[in-house]
């Protein structure tokens, strides 16, 4: 397993606004994704963020509305852009050594768009 | 389309009870299949299966896998209070564009009342 940190936890922003969420795995991990958890729903993920080149982006997500760095192993940055009420959810990073190994997540970002 | 079926939706028991619950799935070029258990914002990896037939247990919790009839199980004796949070089933998806995904469930919400 690893450890994920992911900041900040919660933050309350206002609608136009940016924010960036930053997730540290105490190790290197080969793939890190971020997911979105609005309330009372599932996890959909937004993209993988690939080490050294352009995330990789689900369908109904851009890369202007969420970029996503990746500048090494260890460490991602998403950034939530242009934020409105309807981008109020759990954000969520998760990291994986490769394909069929498990995934783990950190702690979320709680964001509320007033 | 790719999709995970989970059941029920939500369910309510008392402790000591057991619970059995439920995942389908449709994947193409299926690898393997994962429970988690998410009580606040994170999600806790319980299980990862890849192969039918062979039960993976920990503890009260025990999982297994049929391949040919698309679903897994997640079962739970001897419930209690702190086993109450959503469970969420999440299949292993193809790579599409050089990278791979895990698509979620919708999540069974278990309450174990004292």
């Amino acid at each position: 397993s690893a450890v994920i940190s992911q900041k900040p936890s919660r933050d309350i922003c206002q609608r136009g606004t940016s924010l960036t969420i930053q997730c540290q795995v105490d190790s290197q991990v080969t793939m890190m994704f971020w997911y979105r958890q609005q309330p009372g729903q599932s996890l959909t993920l937004i993209a993988t963020a690939n080490q050294g080149s352009e995330a990789t982006y689900e369908s109904g997500f851009v890369i202007d509305k969420f970029p996503i760095s990746r500048p090494n192993l260890t460490f991602s940055t998403l950034t939530v852009s242009n934020m409105s009420p309807e981008d109020s959810s759990i954000y969520l990073c998760s990291v994986s050594w490769g394909i069929s190994y498990e995934q783990y997540f950190g702690p979320g970002t709680r964001l509320t768009v007033t | 389309e790719d999709k995970v079926v989970q059941s029920p939706l939500s369910l309510v028991v008392h402790e000591g009870d057991t619970v059995t619950l439920n995942c389908s799935y449709e994947v193409t070029n299926f690898r393997s299949l994962l429970w988690y258990k998410q009580e606040k914002k994170a999600p806790t990896f319980l299980f990862m299966l890849t192969s039918s037939g062979i039960e993976k247990k920990s503890g009260r919790l025990s999982s297994i896998l049929d391949k040919k009839e698309l679903f897994s199980i997640l079962n739970i004796t001897a419930t209690q209070t702190g086993d109450s949070a959503i469970y969420l089933c999440a299949v292993e998806s193809p790579p599409t564009s050089g990278t791979y995904k895990y698509i979620f469930g919708t999540g069974t919400r278990l309450k174990v009342l004292a």
